[in-house]
């Protein structure tokens, strides 16, 4: 079982471009996440999904999108890059979206926008 | 509002000595639960811990253990004898059972020196 896997492991992506990060979760949850973390200030949540076929908005959702097609998938797109979305990126998926749910990490994406 | 906070930016400690990193919170709500994840080096994110805002009762796990005081909304975490795997950046996390957003400090950096 690898629980949650991210892809690409890292990129380099010109300022403009287009980009999906990928997130795969072999658990069945319902829950999943995307957060990003930048130095001093702790992990940010940017988008979730409670349920395949919802999603909602984190506390930095500007200039990223996501889908929920299924439950196991939980894309990430920048839909035109910018040099301060320069992060790493983390994918988390939880039993259910309750209080005393447990959200487990996959392993990153660290992504650079020049 | 919701809020976490971890003080201490970086601690440096010697092999073998105890270390405690605090944690502050703020919430309004009456149920809650809080978390304490490691990031090592590797930067993948570890689940340490969770407590029910309704269970004080403190934990112990081999070296490490967890005082929870709802009297000054502290989770504070205690790593006894510690060792140079435990060097890591520790953040302790918030999340309500109202809204199910997990909420985190900006972490604290462990360094443990042989």
């Amino acid at each position: 079982i690898a629980g949650i896997t991210q892809a690409p492991t890292s990129q380099i992506l010109a300022a403009g471009r287009r980009m999906t990060l990928r997130c795969t979760q072999d658990m069945r949850h319902n829950a999943m996440y995307w957060y990003r973390q930048d130095l001093g200030l702790g992990l940010r949540l940017i988008h979730y999904s409670n349920t395949a076929g919802t999603t909602g908005k984190g506390e930095v959702p500007d200039g990223y999108s996501v889908s929920r097609a299924n439950t196991d998938d939980f894309p990430l797109t920048l839909a035109s890059a910018v040099p301060s979305q320069t992060s790493v990126y983390f994918c988390a998926s939880s039993p259910g979206a309750r209080g005393g749910d447990t959200q487990y990490f996959g392993p990153g994406t660290r992504l650079t926008v020049l | 509002a919701q809020k976490v906070t971890q003080a201490q930016t970086e601690i440096s400690v010697v092999e073998k000595e105890d270390v405690t990193l605090d944690c502050v919170y703020e919430t309004r709500d009456t149920t809650y639960y809080l978390f304490w994840y490691k990031q090592p080096p590797s930067g993948e994110l570890v689940f340490l811990i969770r407590r029910n805002s309704f269970d004080e009762q403190n934990e112990i796990s081999g070296r490490y253990s967890w005082n929870f005081q709802k009297s000054t909304s502290s989770f504070n975490f205690t790593i006894t004898a510690s060792q140079v795997v435990d060097s890591a950046v520790y953040f302790c996390a918030l999340k309500s059972s109202n809204t199910g957003k997990l909420i985190f400090g900006q972490g604290t950096t462990l360094q443990v020196k042989p």
